[in-house]
């Protein structure tokens, strides 16, 4: 079974330009986590989607980041336009459990590291 | 309010001698805790979970951690260190509910030959 994916495996951009980054999670996991580990600090939540559905957006940091997961399969995270402080590595995660819990485990991809100059 | 806290950024152990990783959380509510692994370029891989059954949990590796609810407490350890054990270990809570999971900052452990 293939694990979580996650594309590119780095990105290097400049302030002021657009990135997408892209998570396919484990075929029939409904739920699907964005996580941003920026360097020297914890890795932090940013999103859950249940399906399709954002269930919980709260650590979004601001409307430069959108979100999408259409058609309840791979999610996409577009950054725009991107400033400095953006730059680490953005992590998605994936579970089977219906209700979001945590406890059944969440898989995640390699991450994807992005650098904003 | 629920946070993490790994005592320590960095730790070196030789092969062969035991390794200990300090996780200490504070949570409102019964936690569920883990222990995640990254390798370079990997994704994290769960080495263990506390979810309220049995206090010493035995993960992956050798890997196990005891739950101490009085000590508040999560500390993962390992008899004997293997040079593959060399990578970044995070500890995690889940508090339940519609919390989200806080992940504690990270510890690098380096296993010198």
């Amino acid at each position: 079974e293939a694990g979580v994916t996650q594309f590119p495996s780095h990105s290097v951009i400049e302030k002021g330009q657009t990135v997408t980054l892209r998570c396919d999670p484990i075929s029939g996991h409904d739920n699907l986590y964005w996580y941003r580990r920026v360097m020297g600090k914890e890795i932090k939540f940013l999103l859950h989607f249940v399906k399709e559905s954002k269930q919980d957006e709260s650590g979004m940091p601001n409307n430069r980041f959108l979100a999408e997961r259409t058609g309840g399969t791979y999610s996409t995270l577009k950054v725009q336009p991107a400033e400095l402080e953006d730059s680490g590595v953005y992590f998605c995660a994936s579970s089977q459990d219906r209700y979001g819990r945590a406890y059944n485990e969440q898989f995640f991809g390699p991450g994807t590291r992005l650098t904003v100059l | 309010a629920q946070s993490v806290t790994q005592l320590d950024s960095h730790v070196s152990v030789s092969e062969g001698t035991p390794v200990l990783l300090r996780c200490n959380y504070s949570s409102s509510y019964s936690p569920s805790l883990f222990w995640y692994v990254q390798h370079p370029n990997k994704g994290l891989q769960l080495l263990l979970k506390y979810t309220s059954a049995a206090t010493l949990v035995k993960g992956i590796n050798g890997f196990e951690a005891e739950f101490k609810k009085s000590e508040t407490s999560f500390h993962l350890t390992k008899p004997s260190a293997h040079m593959s054990d060399a990578a970044e270990y995070f500890c995690v809570l889940d508090s339940g509910g519609y919390q989200k999971v806080t992940f504690g900052t990270g510890t690098k452990l380096q296993v010198i030959p």
